[in-house]
């Protein structure tokens, strides 16, 4: 089946230390996308990829780096810099050039720092 | 950059009824509009979209308005039935949604029985 998975699905971390977490697609997408979702605040964009070892910056993404090494993989990582990482975290892919727009997203990480 | 605001946060109605939620953006040059939808503890979905050259569509009970005058779209959900309960987002992009969409925060539709 076509998708993306995301994993961990659960993940707790000590305050100060980086985690990973892990984005994979396989519906042959060149665009790929991190969203971090807060109770309320809708979804708000981290970090985007258009291409392979290309990527952009979103809205929030300070406390946060990322690579895009393969076309099917764009992992996020939180580090300790990010001051409020409890969050839901959500990856999206998109074909490019589009002619819909229209982003898959996977199931989601959730991740707590305590 | 662009702002989207949506509203309301919570809308409850009967089962059968129609329910509408509506969304303002910011930016003049956005042209492409999607509402998504989320099911608890899974990611958001696309159930329908418009682009700025189209006021309106329409796909069996869902259908979205756009006023690029007024800067403003909506969504319309018919007849509505238990299985519609979830969160709702619109978003805006002036990419025509490649360089990632510009959210509202969601609107929780609660149909009830």
């Amino acid at each position: 089946d076509g998708g993306i998975t995301q994993s961990p699905k659960y993940l707790f971390r000590k305050e100060g230390q980086n985690v990973t977490l892990s984005c994979e697609q396989n519906l042959n997408h060149d665009a790929m996308y991190w969203y971090r979702q807060d109770p309320g605040q809708g979804l708000r964009l981290i970090y985007y990829s258009q291409i392979v070892n290309d990527f952009q910056k979103g809205d929030i993404a300070e406390g946060y780096s990322v690579s895009r090494e393969k076309k099917e993989s764009f992992p996020l990582t939180v580090t300790s810099a990010q001051k409020n990482p409890t969050a839901f975290y959500l990856c999206a892919s998109s074909q490019q050039p589009t002619n819909t727009g229209e982003l898959f997203f996977g199931e989601g990480s959730r991740l707590t720092v305590l | 950059g662009e702002n989207v605001e949506q509203h309301p946060s919570t809308l409850s109605v009967q089962e059968g009824d129609s329910a509408v939620i509506k969304c303002t953006y910011s930016d003049s040059a956005s042209n492409y509009f999607p509402w998504y939808k989320q099911e608890l503890g899974k990611g958001p979905q696309l159930i329908i979209d418009i682009r700025s050259n189209v006021g309106e569509k329409k796909d069996q009970r869902i259908a979205v308005t756009l006023n690029k005058t007024a800067k403003h779209f909506s969504l319309h959900i018919t007849e509505t039935q238990p299985e519609d309960s979830a969160v709702y987002f619109c978003a805006a992009s002036a990419g025509g949604g490649a360089d990632g969409l510009t959210f509202g925060k969601g609107t929780h539709l609660i149909i009830q029985p």
